[in-house]
């Protein structure tokens, strides 16, 4: 089974400073990897989702962007923060059955102050 | 567009059945899936459809008519445990790779 790695855990940053939140997979090859956002008390907001290396979908136009630099590496950035963008950030790896089951990391939570 | 509609907020007591319904409307749909999300923690897999119909997993049903775009989760014997956020999410787009997921149902479990 995958095991999902994602850091860091806890995070506060200032409006208009740059991001980086990693995510590796453990226990798989080739699989299709998400960010996900969950404001306070809400849903989870699709960010990205990549089915290969280099492959990145973009779901919401915003300041943040994605890139896969390797089969088992997802990394979520930004240039510049906004405080809209604070928040649970969530990456999940799915498996390969027909229900695409999502394996969630433990999540990044976001401050930006 | 694509986009999910769950109730917000469920109470029931203990021992007693609650169900969480959860309509649809995606281009392309490839299966039904709820997970559930303890505060704090991360949502996990509970169930899935992709036919219509009803997948029974111990306390834990799911149910899908895809003429209706509708689903529901059905939670039976109900503990403290289960009092949590329950999410709807259904596979969309081409190829299924895009997983979409509702607001969620935040379930109170009263003794």
């Amino acid at each position: 089974s995958q095991t999902i790695h994602q850091w860091p855990a806890t995070l506060v940053q200032p409006v208009g400073s740059p991001l980086s939140l990693e995510c590796t997979v453990e226990g798989t090859s080739n699989p299709n990897l998400y960010w996900y956002r969950q404001a306070a008390g809400r849903g989870l907001q699709l960010l990205f989702y990549s089915v290969g290396i280099g492959q990145i979908s973009s779901e919401v136009p915003q300041n943040l962007s994605a890139s896969r630099p390797q089969d088992r590496q997802f990394i979520l950035s930004s240039k510049k923060l906004l405080l809209s963008d604070s928040g649970f950030y969530l990456c999940a790896c799915g498996d390969f059955s027909g229900a695409n089951v999502l394996t969630f990391g433990a999540g990044s939570r976001l401050t930006v102050l | 567009g694509q986009s999910l509609e769950q109730p917000s907020e469920v109470t029931a007591v203990e021992g007693a059945i609650v169900q969480i319904n959860c309509t649809y409307q995606t281009s392309g749909f490839y299966g039904l899936s709820w997970y559930q999300q303890h505060d704090g923690g991360a949502p996990t897999f509970l169930s899935y459809n992709a036919l219509d119909g009803l997948e029974e997993t111990g306390r834990f049903s799911s149910f899908l008519s895809r003429s209706d775009s509708y689903g529901y989760l059905l939670l039976q014997e109900l503990q403290m445990k289960d009092s949590a956020s329950y999410f709807c999410a259904v596979r969309a787009d081409t190829g299924g790779f895009k997983t979409i997921f509702g607001a969620g149902t935040r379930l109170f479990v009263k003794a």
